[in-house]
């Protein structure tokens, strides 16, 4: 199976900050990677599929990048909305894998 | 507006049984694949299975394979879940999902989630 880490685990910032958090893959697995938000007691939120694409009706602080096995999720301006826990997955194969989450916490 | 809702879960004996049921609105059930995922209390996400659109293609976790099996019926709209020889480490919330396309096989993201019915196996 492909394993997914993620950096930081979490992440101190105050509104206004740009943050971005990485997420590696085992081996490579092209563009085929998505980011979820959840917050507590929620189901997650698909916010950026195929590695960069935004989904409909997220805002466009958000961004993804990267290809192959290094990937980020850049929030370019944080909202009090954003303070969340957020995952990565990797669906290259029918054994999709998720990254343990970086939990973004008010600093 | 996509909805998924599930049911079925609830307290159950390690080695016993459930079947878990999530009911779909506000799409065309028959054209989506769909998976299972499940969160164990403050863990984080582990895929469980996929289905095919026909639900003649099934994939499940290395962690389930044997035990649970996964179904369809989409003239009900309807996904589940059976869960059999049910351990301790099976205790999370299950979510049903939609998957962006029809290849369960893999290449598409979960694009809408249930809100998650919690599963607890305990003696």
């Amino acid at each position: 199976d492909i394993q997914m880490t993620q950096s930081p685990s979490t992440l101190a910032a105050s509104v206004g900050d740009r943050v971005t958090i990485t997420c590696r893959a085992s081996q490579s697995i092209n563009q085929w990677l998505a980011w979820y938000q959840q917050k507590p007691g929620k189901a997650p939120k698909l916010l950026i599929s195929d590695a960069f694409q935004l989904q409909s009706g997220v805002p466009s602080r958000f961004s993804g990048s990267g290809i192959g096995t290094e990937f980020t999720l850049t929030i370019s301006s944080l909202q009090p909305d954003d303070f969340a826990t957020y995952f990565c997955q990797q669906y290259n194969s029918y054994s999709r894998t998720f990254g343990p989450g970086t939990k973004l916490v008010v600093k | 507006e996509v909805q998924l809702l599930e049911s079925g879960g609830g307290l159950v004996l390690p080695g016993g049984s459930l079947r878990l049921s999530c009911v779909a609105s506000g799409f065309i059930f028959g054209d989506s694949a769909m998976s299972w995922v499940r969160q164990a209390p403050g863990k984080g996400l582990e895929w469980v299975s996929s289905i095919s659109t026909s639900g003649t293609s099934t994939y499940h976790a290395d962690s389930v394979k044997g035990r649970f099996t996964t179904s369809r019926d989409n003239s009900m709209n309807t996904l589940h879940l059976q869960m059999t020889s049910l351990r301790g480490e099976d205790t999370a919330v299950y979510y049903c999902t939609k998957l962006m396309g029809i290849r369960a096989s893999g290449t598409i993201p979960h694009d809408f989630w249930g809100r998650g019915t919690l599963v607890t196996v305990s003696s």
